[in-house]
């Protein structure tokens, strides 16, 4: 997991609130992403980063939000929007260089919204 | 759209003997190829990758993984396995996607490991 921290491991909210995941690296990587991780399903991507100020939706990207406003931080929104919201989620980060580099993955955020 | 498909939930082995975790994927262009690990609660630690070259990958952990072209397969192995082994492993394919044109990974949805001592 070095290199990425995600916090809070364990979070837990209401229906009907929004809460925010943090996830911060210093690998000095330009790409950040979003996955999501429910039992035997694999992992589903949310959103996506490439460079600071962009970002792109992912395969499930509805009831989420993002932004990059600094190289480090890709903080990810689970809103009210968002129908099933329990499950882990976590952040990796890869870098951009030439050829099809690895991600590196956070210790991942368990969220249980009741 | 590319897919990866790992067909065994779950594979036993006893401790000392070889084990096989398989994947195969569909992916259009040249198949760029990942195997990550995952411990209970924790994130995905990479282990391998093939880009090019020889078909066998050595990785992390005496881990290496066999890729073939024509059965479109990327399996992991390793002689002799750990009890520490026994975990949840991840194969992934990168492809490009057609609405974007960017880059992703895409999972298999996992094989859980155990090794019995």
């Amino acid at each position: 997991d070095g290199g990425i921290t995600q916090s809070p491991k364990y979070l837990f909210r209401k229906e009907g609130q929004n809460v925010t995941l943090s996830c911060e690296q210093n690998l000095n990587h330009d790409a950040m992403y979003w996955y999501r991780q429910d039992p035997g399903q694999g992992l589903r991507l949310i959103y996506y980063s490439q460079i600071v100020n962009d970002f792109q939706k992912g395969d499930i990207a509805e009831g989420y939000s993002v932004s990059r406003e600094k190289k480090e931080s890709f903080p990810l929104t689970v809103t009210s929007a968002q129908k099933n919201p329990t499950a882990f989620y976590l952040c990796a980060s890869r870098s951009s260089g030439t050829g099809p580099n690895e991600q590196y993955f956070g210790p991942g955020t368990r969220l249980t919204v009741t | 759209a590319q897919s990866v498909a790992q067909p065994e939930d779950q594979v036993n082995v006893a401790e000392g003997n070889p084990l096989t975790v398989k994947c195969t994927y569909s992916v259009s262009g040249n198949p760029y190829l990942f195997w990550y690990v995952q411990y209970p609660n924790r994130g995905l630690q990479f282990l391998l990758k093939y880009i090019t070259g020889d078909n066998l990958v050595k990785g992390s952990y005496g881990f290496e993984a066999e890729f073939n072209k024509s059965q479109t397969s990327f399996h992991l192995k390793k002689p002799s396995a750990l009890v520490s082994d026994s975990a949840l492993y991840f194969c992934a394919v990168r492809g490009r996607k057609a609405t974007t044109g960017s880059y992703q990974l895409t999972f298999g949805k996992g094989t859980k490991l155990s090794v019995i001592p």
